[in-house]
């Protein structure tokens, strides 16, 4: 089973590039996100989508863009790419049924500005 | 706010040790809680869940109590392994907030020598 697929793995960007992060699921979740992970900081939320066409700002949107036209997909933009977002990035989706909402992880994109 | 607090680490043990992490938490609402663990180089998973007062959590020989009265989620494992060795996320999600997104602890390291 494919889970959450995200791509590229590794990618080194130059300030001011831009690029998108590429999600996808196979498990027909209406809930998808987009964390950053820095060093001793824990997982912040960046993006998240309640479904098709609903998207809507985490903790730390800025200088990010997402887009959700499809269930399966969850693209992630960064415009102009700054050292400040040298992190790794993980992609989840979810299917909450009440409480007890479990989470599915990528396995992350790791993302250096130079 | 809602926040997750868990112990700083690296937390260092040999094989067969008894392992705490503790993991605190402040909500506004009844969240549920979970534990992630982040091997080298992947992903996150989930480790296990409890999602009301006084449930317990058990997977892979680790377990966790859902403690409202002490607001905390503390994991446990009897005799650890090598294979051990990993970073412990502790998580909450509240119902209705943020697409029941995860927040999370900053991250425990746990490192496991033989």
């Amino acid at each position: 089973n494919a889970g959450v697929t995200q791509t590229p793995k590794f990618r080194i960007l130059k300030i001011g590039q831009s690029m998108t992060l590429q999600c996808t699921q196979d498990m027909n979740h209406n809930y998808m996100y987009w964390y950053r992970q820095d060093p001793g900081m824990g997982l912040k939320l960046i993006y998240y989508s309640v479904g098709a066409g609903i998207t809507d700002k985490g903790e730390v949107p800025n200088g990010y863009n997402v887009s959700r036209s499809t269930t399966e997909d969850f693209p992630l933009r960064l415009e102009l790419a700054a050292p400040s977002q040298t992190s790794v990035y993980f992609c989840a989706s979810s299917s909450p049924t009440g409480t007890g909402n479990t989470i599915y992880f990528g396995e992350g994109s790791w993302l250096t500005v130079v | 706010g809602n926040s997750v607090t868990q112990m700083e680490g690296p937390v260092t043990l040999s094989e067969e040790a008894f392992l705490t992490i503790n993991c605190t938490y402040t909500a506004t609402g009844y969240p549920s809680l979970f534990w992630y663990v982040q091997y080298p180089g992947e992903g996150l998973q989930l480790l296990l869940k409890a999602t009301k007062a006084d449930d317990k959590g058990s997977n892979k020989g680790f377990e966790a109590t859902y403690r409202k009265e002490t607001t905390s989620f503390h994991l446990e494992k009897g005799s650890v392994q090598v294979s051990d060795s990993a970073v412990y996320f502790c998580a909450l999600s509240l119902p209705n907030q943020a697409g029941t997104a995860l927040i999370f602890g900053k991250g425990t390291t746990l490192s496991v020598s033989s």
